[in-house]
């Protein structure tokens, strides 16, 4: 595998399921980053992880809890979601620092019923 | 006043003529500018980035930065169909705030 993976390419659940999204960057990059893309709206930065430390929480509901384990993997954890949170989320990386460029994952196409 | 803002389109040019995208950002600060591509049902794609005033060249892209007006450009010469796209314009501040994208639609 190279660049930045995401598992799975899709998935369903219903508002009262439990699921994770993964994340692996194969980039030896130190900084990991979730996005939410929903339908005509711009890409939305939800966390930014740098060496495995969040760094940032943009205001982001209790129900998406990220995880970060090491450089390599970035968890987001979703419980109790609500239709409105059907989206692309995207995974990204990078060398730690505002000028250095983000590498995006193919994303998670998730529907929530 | 949103962060980041991109002209709206929808841009149509004909094959073979020159796209341009504009893009204006609020934070004065931000230092980092990129252009990223994303076909339809795809993740972006980095096209260029630029940290300096000016003009940089990449093949049939260039990207212009005006940090006194704030404002970042596109130009796409030589259109492609296959350039056909929405166009995001970000800049970098604590992560990247992106525009609401520019689709751009070449006729052959």
């Amino acid at each position: 595998e190279t660049g930045v993976t995401q598992t799975p390419r899709h998935l369903v659940m219903g508002m009262t399921n439990k699921k994770s999204l993964k994340c692996e960057q194969h980039l030896g990059h130190n900084a990991m980053y979730w996005y939410k893309q929903s339908a005509k709206k711009p890409l939305e930065l939800m966390f930014v992880y740098n060496f495995k430390e969040q760094t940032e929480n943009n205001s982001v509901p209790s129900r998406f809890s990220p995880e970060c384990p090491n450089s390599s993997h970035l968890f987001l954890h979703l419980h109790t979601l609500q239709p409105e949170d059907s989206a692309l989320y995207l995974c990204a990386s990078s060398q730690s620092g505002d000028a250095n460029t983000q590498y995006f994952g193919p994303g998670t196409r998730l529907t929530v019923l | 006043q949103k962060e980041v803002e991109q002209n709206s389109g929808p841009l149509s040019v004909p094959e073979g003529a020159i796209a341009s995208l504009n893009c204006t950002y609020s934070d004065r600060g931000s230092q980092s500018f990129f252009w990223y591509r994303q076909y339809s049902g795809k993740s972006p794609e980095l096209i260029m980035f630029i940290y300096s005033n000016g003009d940089k060249e990449d093949g049939r892209f260039t990207a212009q930065l005006n940090k006194a007006s704030q404002y970042v450009s596109l130009l796409i010469r030589d259109s492609q169909p296959s350039d056909s796209a929405t166009y995001l314009c970000a800049v970098n501040t604590r992560g990247l705030s992106f525009g609401a994208g520019t689709t751009v639609t070449v006729r052959a």
